[in-house]
């Protein structure tokens, strides 16, 4: 079964900065990775598919790269409107879409 | 508008049954696969379920399957979760979301906003 981690568990940035989260799947899952952005009280939101396809009105200052099992989802020029948990999610094989425990962006 | 609308979601005992819905409007419905996440209180996303457009497949996560019934009607454009033998665990904020109808390298593109299950002891 693929097992989905993230690093780190939360982070906190200030506005302007560049911020990097990792996401590690347990075997080799091409590049069948989804990353989604939960801002406080909303339902989750599709930011970057296959693993850096950047989703229809998503802001470029997202970027999402890698391939194989290591995955990196990129904001540049943080903004307020970025503060929110951050999840990847394979889409290789069965188990399908097992999602990562997440990752909190704060704004210091 | 392409929009979903969850609905179903209350007060349940535990050990008690439930039905979600969720409506979905302004695409072909029965052109997508649909799947079912859930979110327990100050915790990660959870998947819990898919079925296929045309209803014929479907894919439970976990220890899903014994207790949750993943269904459709295209002739309503709605999807259901039926669950069974209800536990303080499942308690959540349920989603759907839509997918598309091949699964290996797919995404989730549309969210509904969820609806809510208690389950009380």
């Amino acid at each position: 079964e693929i097992q989905m981690t993230q690093s780190p568990s939360s982070l906190s940035a200030s506005a302007g900065e560049t911020v990097s989260i990792t996401c590690r799947a347990s075997q080799i899952i091409t590049s069948d990775l989804n990353w989604y952005q939960q801002r406080p009280g909303e339902a989750p939101r599709l930011l970057i598919s296959a693993a850096s396809t950047l989703h229809n009105g998503v802001p470029s200052r997202f970027s999402g790269s890698g391939s194989g099992t290591d995955f990196t989802l990129t904001i540049t020029n943080l903004q307020s409107e970025d503060i929110a948990t951050y999840y990847c999610q394979h889409s290789h094989s069965l188990p399908f879409f097992t999602f990562g425990p997440g990752t909190k962006v704060t704004m210091k | 508008e392409v929009q979903l609308v969850e609905s179903g979601g209350i007060l349940v005992q535990r050990g008690g049954s439930l039905r979600l819905s969720c409506a979905a409007s302004g695409f072909i419905f029965s052109d997508y696969t649909m799947h079912w996440v859930r979110q327990a209180p100050g915790r990660g996303l959870e998947y819990v379920a898919s079925v296929t457009s045309n209803g014929g497949s479907k894919f439970y996560a976990g220890s899903f399957e014994d207790r949750f019934t993943i269904s459709r009607d295209n002739s309503k454009n709605t999807l259901y979760l039926q669950m069974g033998s209800l536990r303080s665990e499942d308690m959540a904020i349920y989603y759907c979301a839509r997918g598309e109808d091949y699964w290996t390298g797919s995404h989730m593109d549309v969210w509904g906003r969820g609806t809510t299950v208690t389950v009380s002891s």
